[in-house]
C-alpha cells in the first residue's frame, strides 16, 4: 500500500514568514492532492499535481511535485492568520479513493 | 451551492445504540466516500461507492454498513456503537474522469459514551 508521510507534524510561524510543508510517498505518485482543513470544518481542495516537476500556485500558496514523483512540497509565502489550519496531502493509488497523510497543523501568530 | 451535506453535525450516543449518518450531494457525482478522522491520524477510508447500487469496503469497515440506493445519498450506519467509533466522520464525492478532486462535507462529530 502507498504510505504518505508529512513533515513537520506541526508548525508555528509568525505572520509574514514563509513556510514549507513536505509530503513524501513510499511509491511513485500518479496524482497528488493538497487539501486544507480549518479547525472543526471540512476539507477544502487546494491543488492537484500530476506530472514530475509540475508546479502550481494559488494566491500565496505554491505546490510542487519532484521529478521522481515521490515528494511534494507546499510553500506559503508571507503567511497570514487565514492560512492557519491543517494541511493534508492525498494520493490515489487505486483509481477509486485517496490515501491521506496524517496532516500538518499550522498556526500563524501575530 | 450546497455541494456535499452531512447531518447531523454533532451527536452523542450511548454504547450499544445505533444510528445513521446522512450524506447527500447535489453534483450528480457517481463516486462517494466515507472517511473517519481521529486526532493526529489523518483520514481513514471506511466505505466507498462508485455508483448507485455499488458499494465496497475501505481500510476500516468493521462496525459500519452503507447503502447507495440513489446517486445523491450515501448513508453510513453504525450498529452497536462502541467507544472506538468516537471520531469525526466525513463524506466526500467526486465526478468521473481521472484526477478529479474529492469534495468534502463539513463532517459529523460523534461521541460514544
Amino acid at each position: 500500500s502507498q504510505e504518505l508521510e508529512q513533515s513537520p507534524q506541526s508548525l508555528i510561524v509568525q505572520e509574514g514568514k514563509n513556510l514549507t510543508i513536505n509530503c513524501t510517498s513510499s511509491k511513485t505518485l500518479y496524482g497528488l492532492y493538497w487539501y486544507k482543513q480549518k479547525y472543526g470544518e471540512g476539507l477544502i481542495f487546494l491543488m492537484m499535481l500530476q506530472k514530475g516537476g509540475e508546479e502550481k500556485s494559488h494566491e500565496k500558496i505554491t505546490a510542487k511535485l519532484d521529478e521522481k514523483k515521490q515528494q511534494s512540497s507546499l510553500h506559503i509565502t508571507a503567511s497570514q492568520p487565514s492560512h492557519a489550519g491543517i494541511y493534508l496531502c492525498g494520493a490515489d493509488p487505486s483509481g477509486y479513493a485517496l490515501n491521506f497523510g496524517k496532516g500538518t497543523s499550522l498556526l500563524v501568530t501575530p | 451551492n450546497a455541494g456535499v451535506t452531512q447531518t447531523p453535525k454533532f451527536r452523542i450516543l450511548k454504547i450499544g445504540q445505533s444510528m445513521t449518518l446522512q450524506c447527500t450531494q447535489d453534483m450528480n457525482h457517481n463516486y462517494m466516500y466515507w472517511y473517519r478522522q481521529d486526532p493526529g491520524m489523518g483520514l481513514k477510508l471506511i466505505y466507498y461507492s462508485v455508483g448507485a447500487g455499488i458499494t465496497d469496503k475501505g481500510e476500516v469497515p468493521n462496525g459500519y454498513n452503507v447503502s447507495r440506493s440513489t446517486t445523491e445519498d450515501f448513508p453510513l450506519r453504525l450498529e452497536l456503537a462502541a467507544p472506538s467509533q468516537t471520531s469525526v466522520y466525513f463524506c466526500a464525492s467526486r465526478g468521473e474522469g481521472d484526477n478529479q478532486p474529492q469534495h468534502f462535507g463539513d463532517g459529523t462529530r460523534l461521541s460514544i459514551l
